[in-house]
């Protein structure tokens, strides 16, 4: 089966740079995804990594490392509209392509 | 192109009660989802439709059951709703040749008394 573990909370301030950690277990993935939902929304997609290594898509970057089962998002220079939960999401290899979720980060953004 | 749309937004059922949860895209995608999401617990995959005319089990199906109508629409059932089936429901649809992108409905908040 498949399993990821995030931390449950984050608080970083206005303006910093943050990192949200996913560790994950797995029998095999093609990717690891991160989302982010916010009180009350609906997920939206963020990034997608394949390969090892960094993804960046403006102020966010994703980075995998399939040796050490792990990946992060780094959001820099915070804003207060970045407060959501964030998810990674493995996409699952063998048979059809579901996708397993974490449990998720809420990241609190103060001034 | 209003993308993936839900039906009901909000939902309060009596133990017992039946009722069907309405999903429809316009992106022409052929897969569809609906998941759970409950505080602390993620997101969880109840069924699945890989193509018009197939569904199957995802990770938490008991008390469920599932209509592909067309290629449109995928709907949820609950034959007879229990308190542990309160939850926040999703219906998602990745892109095509890119399933780790899924595109999601605004969610059904049911609660069950």
């Amino acid at each position: 089966g498949q399993s990821l573990e995030q931390p449950s909370e984050v608080t970083a301030v206005e303006g910093a740079i943050v990192q949200i950690n996913c560790t994950y277990q797995t029998s095999g993935f093609y990717g690891l995804s991160w989302y982010q939902q916010h009180d009350g929304g609906a997920p939206t997609f963020l990034s997608y990594n394949a390969l090892d290594g960094l993804e960046e898509t403006g102020r966010f970057s994703s980075f995998l490392s399939r040796s050490d089962s792990y990946g992060y998002l780094l959001l820099q220079e915070l804003q207060m509209k970045d407060s959501a939960s964030y998810f990674c999401a493995l996409l699952n290899s063998g048979g059809y392509q579901k996708v397993t979720f974490g449990t998720g980060t809420k990241l609190q953004v103060i001034p | 192109n209003a993308g993936v749309t839900q039906t009901p937004k909000f939902q309060v059922l009596k133990t017992g009660q039946s009722m069907t949860l309405q999903c429809a895209q316009d992106m022409n995608h052929n897969s569809m989802y609906w998941y759970r999401q409950d505080p602390g617990m993620g997101l969880r995959l109840i069924y699945y439709s890989a193509s018009e005319g197939t569904t199957d089990k995802g990770e938490v199906p008991n008390g469920y059951n599932v209509s592909r109508l067309n290629k449109r629409e995928f709907s949820l059932r609950l034959e007879s709703a229990a308190p542990s089936q309160t939850s926040v429901y999703f219906c998602a649809s990745p892109g095509q040749g890119r399933s780790y992108e899924q595109y999601f409905g605004p969610g059904t908040r049911l609660t069950v008394t």
